[in-house]
């Protein structure tokens, strides 16, 4: 099967612009998260969707990100403005809630975010 | 707060030899507990979990280990090879199917030959 897409794989954006990233989830995957990765650190939980219902976005910073999944499939993501601090990788993952426990998330290989 | 902690420093083995990764967290009663691995430039990809009712995973080379009384777990992977160097992330799930996972920071595994 294929697996989770994004895109960009790579962005450089100056501060204050703001930019976007896609995510395709495993088909027939209801569960979607968007993670920010920081380099040396582990993966943050930014936005949990279950189909296109906002789980959690506890830990989102609202003034400038948003996240939809219009049709309970495919996501973006947007940063508006983007801050110095904003630089890291944008991981989308998927999963199928009862498959979780054999499993796991099935991740994208990321967007790769630089804001100079 | 909860808080997960891995070695930050990088692990360094020879070829052959077992690894062993440590995974700590407090302030937190996972449910389950899974391990990812990540390649540079690539998302992580799963490798195992186990439940707070389970001591121990065995799958191939890897083992797993959970003890919720010292709130630790342990990774193992015997007979390392160069191609098991890449970085190893655990992460903490709470009860009920919402999937929420919290990861730990990684550690660097470096196996040479």
């Amino acid at each position: 099967e294929a697996g989770v897409a994004q895109s960009p794989r790579y962005k450089i954006i100056e501060k204050r612009q703001s930019v976007a990233f896609w995510c395709n989830p495993i088909s027939g995957h209801a569960t979607l998260y968007w993670y920010q990765q920081i380099l040396g650190q582990g993966p943050k939980l930014l936005i949990q969707f279950q189909n296109n219902g906002v789980v959690d976005d506890s830990q989102l910073p609202k003034d400038r990100f948003s996240a939809e999944r219009l049709k309970g499939v495919d996501s973006t993501l947007k940063i508006q403005p983007a801050k110095l601090e904003d630089s890291a990788v944008y991981l989308c993952a998927s999963s199928l809630g009862s498959t979780i426990f054999s499993y796991g998330y099935t991740f994208g290989s990321g967007t790769r975010l630089t804001v100079v | 707060s909860q808080k997960i902690e891995q070695n930050s420093e990088a692990l360094n083995i020879q070829e052959g030899k077992t690894a062993t990764l440590t995974c700590n967290y407090t302030n937190y009663s996972p449910a389950y507990l899974q391990w990812y691995r990540q390649d540079p430039g690539r998302g992580p990809v799963f490798l195992l979990l186990i439940r707070e009712n389970e001591k121990e995973k065995r799958k191939e080379r890897l083992k797993v280990t959970f003890d919720t009384t010292l709130k630790q777990s342990l990774f193992h992977i015997t007979a390392s090879q160069p191609a098991d160097s890449a970085t190893y992330l655990c992460a903490l799930g709470s009860s009920g199917n919402t999937g929420k996972l919290i990861f730990g920071q990684g550690t660097t595994l470096q196996v040479k030959p």
